[in-house]
């Protein structure tokens, strides 16, 4: 059974750069695509995007280059880094499997990020 | 992008009631609609893809609706599990858009 688990930082200044990591036990990233959603105070859902078995990636336009997904496919592994973070960044992060790059069937159980100086 | 609607922000119910969360998209997405569920302290499930089939684990009593811009997602004889809060999501093109949620909430 394929588990993702997120980690890093729980609190982020202004201006700085927000840094996560995925770590995958149970399917190797290889296979099938990861990516990252977030759900900001109040619920809302966003799809920040996601990096393929091959390596390619496909983004958010909102993220503009903000955003970068990499990989350590030597320990199973994703990250997230997203620079220039606001307060509107606040959220919680998750990481999830998408199913043929389209339907995350399976996710992490999130990682709260606060930015805030 | 495309913008994913719930009419619905909150939905109050009894266990043996059955119950409908619709979802309105802003253009035709064919049928590229999933619905997911969250509980508090657990990770979103994947319920159904494709606008009405279910993920594999979804009890038969879930099921999902909807070709084009309006989809429902249909609950019959709540179970207590049942209640927490219900997104749908198209992926007919990117960046793949959320509704706002729909909290279903024991009556």
């Amino acid at each position: 059974e394929v588990q993702l688990q997120e980690s890093g930082p729980g609190l982020v200044k202004p201006s700085q750069s927000l840094s996560l990591t995925c770590s995958v036990t149970g399917y190797s990233i290889t296979s099938n695509y990861w990516g990252w959603i977030r759900k900001f105070p109040g619920n809302k859902m966003e799809w920040m995007g996601y990096i393929s078995y091959s390596g390619s990636t496909s983004y958010n336009p909102s993220l503009k280059s903000r955003i970068s997904i990499t990989r350590d496919t030597s320990k199973n592994q994703f990250f997230l880094q997203l620079n220039s973070v606001t307060t509107e960044d606040t959220a919680t992060y998750y990481c999830a499997r998408l199913r043929r790059g389209y339907v995350m069937d399976a996710w992490g159980q999130g990682a709260s990020v606060t930015v805030s100086s | 992008d495309v913008q994913m609607t719930q009419s619905l922000s909150y939905l109050a119910a009894s266990p043996g009631e059955s119950v409908s969360i619709s979802c309105k998209a802003s253009k035709s997405i064919s049928n590229y609609l999933a619905w997911y569920q969250q509980k508090p302290g657990e990770a979103y499930k994947l319920l159904i893809y494709s606008g009405s089939t279910l993920q594999s684990g979804t009890p038969s009593r879930f099921s999902g609706s909807g070709s084009g811009t309006d989809f429902t997602l249909t609950i019959r004889s709540l179970e207590p599990e049942d209640f927490g809060l219900y997104y749908c999501q198209q992926y007919y093109e990117k960046p793949y858009t959320f509704g706002a949620g729909t909290k279903l909430e024991l009556k």
